[in-house]
């Protein structure tokens, strides 16, 4: 089984506040997603990254997947209100279905 | 598109009732998953199928989990007989090829 680790669990954050969050895994993937999932609503894509090393930019959120290909990072600057969520980071190793971590939970208060 | 539907969006039942959980995928998507989620396991993969077959179905916890997907455009989960600890958010989501999964907006299932 391979397995995604999230850390932080929660996170409670004022608004205006830099934060980082972190997948970890001992196995390698040849993608990872990350999606945010807001309360009654399903999980919802917000990047794949492939290459290792690779960053992406999506507005204040940068996300980086590991030279190896085994971890992830996601780095919110400035967070807002609207940042409040489940941030959960998936793995995928072609031929097997994706691997979900356990989740972040963010709040970010006004 | 209107997305991934689903029904109902929250069911409440008693033990030992059989709970039957729908799902309509995106038109021309080939691939449907059905997943449970709990704040103790996240989020588990149950069993998916594509075009209508189901794939893979290991991550169906007991012989009271049974999945159809009679056509293209529709797919149950049912649970006979139910048990509390099969309390949870319950998602289908669907995909084109093993594209992007889009997810529907859950069920929320609770057994007393």
């Amino acid at each position: 089984t391979q397995l995604l680790e999230q850390s932080p669990q929660f996170l409670s954050i004022q608004e205006g506040e830099n934060l980082t969050v972190y997948c970890n895994s001992s196995s390698v993937f040849s993608s990872l997603q990350w999606y945010r999932q807001e309360p009654g609503e399903g999980p919802v894509l917000l990047v794949t990254v492939v290459t290792g090393g690779e960053v992406k930019k999506l507005k204040r959120l940068t996300f980086q997947f590991g030279d190896a290909r085994k971890d992830s990072s996601l780095h919110i600057t400035a967070a807002q209100p609207g940042d409040t969520g489940l941030y959960l980071c998936a793995g995928d190793n072609a031929g097997n279905m994706l691997t979900f971590g356990g989740g972040t939970r963010l709040m970010v208060k006004p | 598109d209107a997305g991934v539907i689903q029904s109902p969006r929250h069911e409440v039942t008693e033990m030992g009732q059989e709970v039957t959980l729908r799902c309509k995928p995106i038109s021309g998507h080939d691939y449907l998953f059905w997943y449970r989620q709990t704040m103790m396991r996240g989020l588990e993969l149950l069993i998916y199928f594509n075009n209508n077959v189901p794939i893979d179905d290991s991550g169906m916890p007991e012989d009271r989990f049974s999945a159809k997907m009679p056509n293209a455009s529709f797919s149950t989960l049912k649970i006979q007989p139910s048990e509390p600890r099969d309390s949870a958010v319950y998602f289908c989501a669907s995909s084109f090829l093993r594209d992007t999964p889009y997810f529907g907006p859950g069920t929320r299932l609770l057994v007393l």
